[in-house]
């Protein structure tokens, strides 16, 4: 069974910098992996898709890593804003046709 | 382009009480349709998810019941609510496994 692991939990760091979110899961054997961002009382928004041949991916300040043999993805937010507080989520999909297995999210405050 | 739409976007129910709540998709056939559930403190829970008119599959047995009438809609419904079915639920879709999930933006239930 698939679980997914987010580390850290919360995360507070003023304006400006670069951080890191990571996201572990056990089985590898994964056919994508996709990251979401929550606001508080809204839905889920797609960040970035990043499929099992796929080293990275980008998007504006974001770029999300893929170690499928360490069973790893991370996700990097350059000069982060306090626009960017919100909880952050991965979804690993683990074979063709199965569901996104979800992590708990970390919750991220970018203080001004 | 594709839209989700989902409602209603708060509702408070009586313990008992029937439950209906609907979600759509515009712009797509044949979607891939999901129901999720995030209870506070919790992570994302699947509950239903439907890949064409009338297939329903369910994760999680439970109070509560799946319906897709209609290729584009999916419809989450209870009998009888209880307290513990409060929680913020989510609909999604996907096009294929090859893509990832779109949000809807929620529906906050809370039952008293």
């Amino acid at each position: 069974k698939q679980e997914v692991t987010q580390i850290p939990a919360a995360l507070s760091v003023p304006e400006g910098e670069n951080l890191v979110l990571n996201c572990s899961f056990t089985d590898s054997a994964i056919y994508n992996l996709q990251w979401f961002r929550q606001d508080p009382g809204k839905g889920l928004t797609s960040l970035l898709l990043i499929q099992s041949s796929q080293r990275e991916q980008t998007s504006g300040r974001l770029n999300a890593s893929l170690d499928k043999s360490s069973g790893r993805s991370t996700l990097y937010i350059a000069a982060s804003q306090p626009g960017d507080s919100a909880t952050y989520l991965c979804a690993v999909r683990r074979d063709y046709g199965q569901n996104f297995v979800f992590g708990p999210g970390t919750r991220l405050s970018v203080l001004p | 382009s594709q839209t989700i739409h989902q409602w209603p976007a708060t509702l408070v129910q009586p313990v008992g009480s029937p439950l209906s709540l609907e979600c759509t998709v515009e712009g797509t056939s044949n979607p891939n349709l999901y129901w999720y559930r995030q209870a506070a403190g919790r992570g994302l829970q699947l509950l239903f998810y439907s890949v064409g008119i009338g297939q329903i599959s369910s994760e999680v047995p439970q109070n509560l019941s799946a319906s897709r009438p209609q290729d584009r809609q999916f419809i989450l419904s209870s009998k009888k609510l209880l307290l513990s079915d409060s929680g913020f639920y989510l609909c999604a879709w996907s096009v294929s496994v090859y893509y990832g999930y779109t949000f809807g933006s929620g529906t906050r239930l809370t039952v008293v």
